[in-house]
């Protein structure tokens, strides 16, 4: 299994561009999560996903969309680029139900916004 | 206040060192409890979680809840270098494992 991935490693933005990051798992994990990291802050939890077709907002919604439209993937979208949202952002997924709180990361997306 | 507060160090140990890292959190209605270990430039994997007051142990590492001063507290006996990184405590929100709120980090270097 190659767990939780995320696409691209590295992207610089300008300021007012759009983009997706993609992350997809291939545990079959009902529940998805996207975070952002900044230094002093840990991970702020963004958008949330308990299963295809469901998604609710985080702690940090803000100039953040999402989508699940099927179990495997749940990618991430800025509408329009702002400096702060430079961050680095982890895809996380976790088995559903009571008692499972392992949660998976992903590798990270490291985001500059000029 | 922060929902999770956690001294983000840094910490340095010599080898061989107890550790010990703490958090504190604000709501007593939280219930489960977890350490992740982040080596630079990676994501976080799970050390341990725990639900109630207590120790936990899983082989150098020590998990402890106490609920009655909300605090939690990962200790690592016999550090080695390998356990250089950044620890984080984390509390759940909810019974389903959808909400988690992250503490800070504290990073961790243990000299050999």
């Amino acid at each position: 299994n190659a767990g939780v991935t995320q696409t691209p490693k590295f992207q610089v933005l300008k300021t007012g561009q759009s983009m997706t990051l993609q992350c997809a798992q291939d545990m079959n994990h009902e529940y998805m999560s996207w975070y952002r990291q900044d230094p002093g802050m840990g991970l702020r939890l963004i958008h949330y996903s308990v299963g295809a077709g469901i998604t609710d907002q985080g702690e940090v919604p803000n100039g953040y969309n999402v989508s699940r439209s099927t179990t495997e993937d749940f990618p991430l979208r800025l509408l329009s680029a702002a400096p702060s949202q430079t961050s680095v952002y982890f895809c996380a997924s976790s088995y559903k139900g009571t008692g499972s709180y392992e949660q998976y990361f992903g590798p990270g997306t490291r985001l500059t916004v000029t | 206040q922060k929902e999770v507060e956690q001294d983000p160090g840094p910490l340095s140990v010599p080898e061989g060192a107890i550790v010990s890292l703490n958090c504190t959190y604000s709501n007593s209605a939280f219930q489960y409890f977890m350490w992740y270990r982040q080596y630079s430039r990676k994501g976080p994997e799970l050390l341990m979680y725990t639900y109630s007051s207590g120790n936990k142990e899983d082989g150098r590492f020590t998990a402890q809840v106490d609920k009655s001063s909300k605090y939690i507290s990962l200790f690592i006996r016999d550090s080695q270098p390998s356990d250089s990184a950044t620890y984080l405590c984390a509390v759940c929100r909810d019974n389903y494992g959808q909400n988690f709120v992250f503490g800070p980090g504290t990073r961790l270097s243990v000299l050999p």
